[in-house]
């Protein structure tokens, strides 16, 4: 069974960083774009960023342009993301979420559970 | 950047009713469109993808259409498992989820 599993968040100050994690199994990794989607506090979806299956080709929402960083390790089967200068409208439940190519704009089959980052004094 | 726009916002039904979903994009994204469903505290779930194709294992009572910029999603007879927040979201250039509709009794 695939599952994607999420780790990594936390409280932490305004400009402060963090990096989550995201493992997978049960599916041949490296052939498979993953994504990370967000979710505020009673708010809707967002987009954040996505890598292309080789690694690649890294895309971001404009709202973490050049303040995250999407990465990935195929040999690991895990994808990271890294998040500087945090905001606290970067509070939120961070989804990792697996593509159904391998490149490109994609939509998601799987997801994991979500890790929540809180971003306060 | 595309923006998707649902509506409604809330919907409120009955068990047994057909309910209709409605999603516009701010410029033609062909049939690069998805569907999910969203429970709280829980991860979505893919439920419509390419505008039109039912997601394996989900009930045939859900159904999409559309292309260009209008799409809807349908839920032929409203189950009390379906209670819940459907997102539409575009694959066409980069990806965008719209704001989301729930229903609720």
């Amino acid at each position: 069974e695939v599952q994607l599993l999420e780790s990594g968040g936390g409280l932490v100050q305004p400009g402060g960083s963090l990096r989550l994690s995201c493992a997978a199994s049960a599916f041949t990794f490296s052939n498979y774009a993953v994504t990370w989607v967000r979710q505020a506090p009673g708010k809707g979806l967002e987009w954040v960023s996505a890598i292309s299956g080789s690694g690649g080709s890294t895309y971001y929402a404009d709202s973490v342009k050049g303040r995250f960083t999407i990465s990935r390790d195929n040999s690991k089967k895990t994808v990271y993301l890294q998040m500087n200068s945090l905001r606290a409208e970067d509070t939120a439940v961070y989804y990792c979420a697996k593509g159904v190519i391998s490149s490109g704009y994609n939509y998601f089959d799987y997801w994991g559970q979500g890790t929540l980052v809180t971003v306060s004094s | 950047d595309i923006q998707m726009t649902q509506s409604p916002s809330t919907l409120s039904a009955s068990v047994g009713d057909r309910v209709t979903i409605t999603c516009r994009a701010s410029q033609s994204i062909s049939t690069w469109l998805a569907w999910y469903q969203q429970k709280p505290g829980k991860a979505p779930k893919l439920l419509i993808y390419a505008a039109s194709n039912l997601e394996s294992g989900v009930p045939s009572r859900f159904s999409g259409s559309g292309s260009g910029t209008e799409f809807t999603l349908t839920i032929s007879s409203l189950q009390p498992d379906d209670f819940a927040t459907y997102y539409c979201q575009q694959y066409n250039s980069y990806m965008t989820f719209g704001q989301g509709t729930k229903v609720e009794i």
